[in-house]
């Protein structure tokens, strides 16, 4: 099993719709990021999470929420997807130390 | 704040080509500085790390030394591959982050 997986894969879903985008980790690592990927912008950070009880907005943290549900569970919700939420986001863990990620394989929404 | 910025790309280069992938940042302090990859249709991969000025990061055959004094990390490997070609993101470590670059396609033709 991949030490971050994220669910789904892929997910096509209309305009106004609320959507959740799931990952769990197997690392024991304190720290969850969620980002988002579009092309030629690298990534941005939405939220993040310390512990189950710490959460932090990021750069772009507007029209998305997130839940921290265990140390290994955090979750990302679009409350009412938008076109131009269309990207590809990840989740990824790291340590304490801050340093080296490691991330899911990502999915891609696509929002019509 | 702080930022990287590296070459746009794609960067285009023939089999066992000498590459160069430039990558320079602004940060207040002495962060540590990171090298990841992404392959086609995959998440990001640490592929190496400087923590602080004059180390040298190594893996699979690419190199990047932290130079304080052109603040900058730059990505080189001797003799590229096919199988080299992906993103490749160059980022800064700040207390609870990593600050990215925009990222460089690179790709390799046989």
């Amino acid at each position: 099993d991949a030490d971050v997986t994220q669910t789904p894969r892929n997910r096509i879903t209309k305009t106004g719709k609320r959507i959740m985008l799931e990952c769990s980790q197997t690392k024991g690592h304190d720290r969850m990021y969620w980002y988002r990927q579009d092309p030629g912008l690298g990534l941005r950070l939405i939220y993040y999470s310390f512990d189950v009880k710490d959460i932090n907005k990021g750069e772009i943290s507007d029209g998305y929420s997130v839940s921290r549900q265990a140390q290994a569970k955090f979750s990302l919700s679009l409350e009412s997807a938008i076109p131009n939420q269309t990207a590809l986001y990840f989740c990824a863990t790291s340590d304490l130390s801050g340093g080296g990620y490691t991330f899911g394989s990502g999915t891609r929404l696509t929002v019509v | 704040g702080d930022s990287v910025t590296q070459m746009e790309g794609p960067v285009t280069l023939s089999e066992e080509a000498f590459l160069t992938i430039n990558c320079t940042y602004t940060a207040t302090g002495y962060p540590s500085l990171f090298w990841y990859v992404q392959y086609p249709g995959e998440g990001l991969q640490l592929l190496l790390k400087a923590t602080k000025a004059d180390d040298k990061g190594s893996n699979k055959g690419f190199e990047a030394t932290y130079r304080k004094e052109t603040t900058s990390f730059h990505l080189e490997k001797g003799s590229v591959q096919v199988s080299d070609s992906a993103v490749y993101f160059c980022a800064l470590g700040s207390n609870y982050q990593l600050i990215w670059g925009a990222g460089t396609k690179l790709i390799i033709k046989p």
